[in-house]
């Protein structure tokens, strides 16, 4: 069975752009989580997904915002990119249903690491 | 103060020795994961406990929920434990997963 993938591995962007990261979760699993790690904050929630509704979001600024697909595939956005954007971003997919909600035993992507210049 | 609390920071063992981390909180959970990272990033989620204790190989796991207050310990510890071992706590309401900083673990041979 493949694991969680991430698309790109890699990507550099300037201040004021704007970046879209995808992650497709490993098949039969619903929900899907993301998280930015960066060294100073360590890692963060950013927010979850199950059936295409977003169940729960982090306090992060509404500059960061995803959506999931009906296949579970997930992407997040981050537009207006500052320099603090700089990080690991992961995203893992748990089987999880409608009452276990992030319950479940997550597996992590390979991360996506972002640079803003 | 931060909600997860792991000690200690950083930890240098010799091959064989048994380890111990520890991870406190201070909110209501629903279930505490402990999870392992390696360098480059990948994470692999460990155990996911809600009471008692886990044991995986030589990987336990121990929650006491009254306490607040979770170990995981590595027995007869290898070179290839080397890794930042995270505490993350489901929280009770919100169902938000929140992190602990990480023990940086290195086990010399």
């Amino acid at each position: 069975k493949a694991g969680v993938t991430q698309t790109p591995r890699y990507l550099i962007k300037t201040r004021g752009q704007q970046v879209t990261l995808s992650c497709s979760p490993i098949s039969g699993h619903r929900s899907v989580s993301w998280y930015q790690q960066t060294p100073g904050q360590g890692l963060q929630f950013l927010f979850e997904y199950f059936s295409e509704t977003q169940r729960n979001k982090g306090n992060f600024p509404g500059r960061f915002s995803g959506r999931q697909f009906s296949n579970s595939r997930s992407e997040m956005n981050v537009s207006t990119l500052e320099l603090g954007d700089s990080a690991l971003y992961l995203c893992a997919s748990s089987r999880a249903s409608p009452r276990d909600l992030v319950s479940d035993t997550q597996y992590f992507g390979p991360g996506t690491r972002l640079t803003v210049l | 103060k931060n909600e997860v609390e792991q000690s200690p920071q950083n930890l240098t063992a010799q091959e064989g020795e048994f380890i111990t981390i520890n991870c406190s909180y201070s909110v209501g959970i629903s279930a505490l994961h402990w999870l392992q990272q390696h360098p480059g990033g990948g994470i692999v989620s460990l155990f996911m406990l809600s009471s008692g204790k886990k044991k995986h190989g030589r990987l336990i796991a121990t929650i006491n929920i009254q306490e607040k207050h979770s170990s995981l310990h590595i027995t007869a510890s290898h070179p290839r434990d080397s890794a930042v071992y995270i505490c993350a706590v489901l929280l009770e309401y919100g169902n938000k997963l929140v992190f602990g900083a990480g023990t940086i673990l290195r086990v010399k041979s």
